[in-house]
């Protein structure tokens, strides 16, 4: 069966430090990834998303950027973490057409300080 | 305005009521989804539908296309049910739009 892990699981960070979080895919090939924020009172909000290795689409422009150097490893990075970074980050997979059921990671808590 | 609108944003009701979600969008659609969050952060996909209707358990979904409108319905509701009920709606390739959820309590 297919699982996603994501880590760490919450993470508290000074402003201006680095970022990176990982999200791996177990037990499939090929997936479609994606990483979204869910900030503070507020929806979901797509990030970055990738269809294969070293693909990203980027959804909003800001400080963040994504890489996918294996086919089922997604990371989500940041060079200076700014404190409108804070939020709840979710990684998710489809088996690769969007329309399909999406399959959410269990997610990492943010807090920049 | 945004692209996809739920109502109510927050719900409490009584074990054994009838629940109702509300989910409206302004935008041409592919697929539409209901997804729950758990209090830990969680998120589960329990539905995707493109017309009609599905069922699960307790759990109903309904889409009307031409209206632009789905509902999430649970029948003889739970405290376990407790949770924010996200909608979002497939817009183009590889993209979901989200509400901003439906806090639901239910109470024992």
């Amino acid at each position: 069966s297919q699982t996603i892990h994501q880590w760490p699981a919450t993470l508290v960070q000074p402003v201006g430090s680095p970022l990176s979080l990982e999200c791996t895919v177990e037990g499939t090939s090929n997936p479609n990834l994606y990483w979204y924020r869910q900030a503070a009172g507020r929806g979901l909000q797509l990030l970055f998303y990738s269809v294969g290795i070293g693909q990203i689409s980027s959804e909003v422009p800001q400080n963040l950027s994504a890489s996918r150097p294996q086919d089922r490893q997604f990371i989500l990075s940041s060079k200076k973490l700014l404190l409108s970074d804070s939020g709840f980050y979710l990684c998710a997979w489809t088996p690769g057409v969007w329309t399909e059921t999406q399959y959410f990671g269990p997610g990492t808590r943010l807090l920049v300080l | 305005k945004n692209e996809v609108e739920q109502s109510p944003q927050n719900l409490t009701a009584q074990e054994g009521e009838f629940i109702t979600i509300n989910c409206s969008y302004s935008v041409g659609i592919s697929a539409l989804h209901w997804l729950q969050q758990h209090p830990g952060g969680g998120i589960v996909s329990l539905f995707m539908l493109s017309s009609g209707k599905k069922k699960h358990g307790r759990l109903i979904a309904t889409i009307n296309i031409q209206e632009k409108h789905s509902s999430l319905h649970i029948t003889a509701s739970h405290p376990r049910d407790s949770a924010v009920y996200i909608c979002a709606v497939g817009q183009g390739a590889q993209k979901l739009v989200f509400g901003q959820g439906t806090r639901l309590t239910i109470n024992p």
